[in-house]
């Protein structure tokens, strides 16, 4: 089945470094590629997201690009912020399955030390 | 707006009783409403997705009895764990997905309930 597979944490930065958190998956039919954030105590929202191929999602200074060939979606950031501390969830929607269910990986959790 | 929220955040029951939780769309009608289970360190997995007005569907290897999902209006839907035993501790979460987004409909997640059952 489909399936998402993404870095596993928790993983600590300093403000302002380069923020990069893999992601690949496995699917069957044609997926569209998110990534949500969960901060403490609150529900996941929707960062950004690819529908096809060579797209690039971005929203708050973070970008992803949909790769095919690597089957990768991984989200990067050039200088992350305290406030960019939160639990990361990389995810894929299979049109086959009429685009509703979502398949999660297993969550990052990032750290930003002022 | 896109506002979902859920009731308990946390709750603790005894084993044997059962627990309702529920989720509600506040400012968007949600045609469709889906609820995930959570493990710690682990990813969310779909239990069922539920449409006003209709039976759940239940993903592979879920309860229909045990979990027992009513989406009686566009705005509310209840997950109720019946005859609750130590394995059903989990963090539930709801979402909630509004008609007419095309064939990508963006899901809107509530904050979660942690369920402790002793």
């Amino acid at each position: 089945g489909d399936s998402v597979t993404q870095m596993e944490g928790p993983v600590t930065l300093s403000e302002e470094a380069f923020l990069t958190i893999n992601c690949t998956y496995t699917a069957t039919g044609y997926p569209s590629l998110f990534w949500y954030v969960q901060y403490p105590g609150e529900g996941l929202q929707l960062l950004l997201k690819a529908t096809k191929a060579d797209d690039k999602g971005s929203n708050k200074g973070f970008e992803a690009t949909y790769r095919k060939e690597t089957t990768s979606f991984h989200l990067e950031k050039g200088s992350v912020q305290v406030s960019d501390s939160a639990v990361y969830f990389c995810a894929l929607s299979d049109r086959l399955w009429g685009a509703q269910k979502l398949v999660f990986g297993q969550g990052t959790r990032l750290t930003i030390n002022p | 707006g896109a506002v979902v929220s859920q009731h308990p955040s946390r709750v603790i029951c005894k084993s044997g009783t059962s627990v309702k939780i529920e989720c509600r769309s506040l400012d968007f009608q949600a045609t469709t409403m889906f609820w995930y289970r959570q493990f710690p360190k682990q990813s969310l997995m779909l239990m069922a997705t539920s449409n006003e007005g209709s039976k759940a569907t239940y993903e592979q290897g879920v309860e229909k009895d045990k979990f027992l999902i009513n989406h009686a209006s566009l705005t509310l839907s209840t997950l109720t764990v019946t005859s609750a035993h130590p394995e059903d501790s989990s963090f539930y979460i709801c979402s909630a997905s509004p008609p007419g987004q095309g064939s990508i409909n963006e899901q809107f997640f509530g904050p979660g309930t942690r369920l402790t059952v002793l």
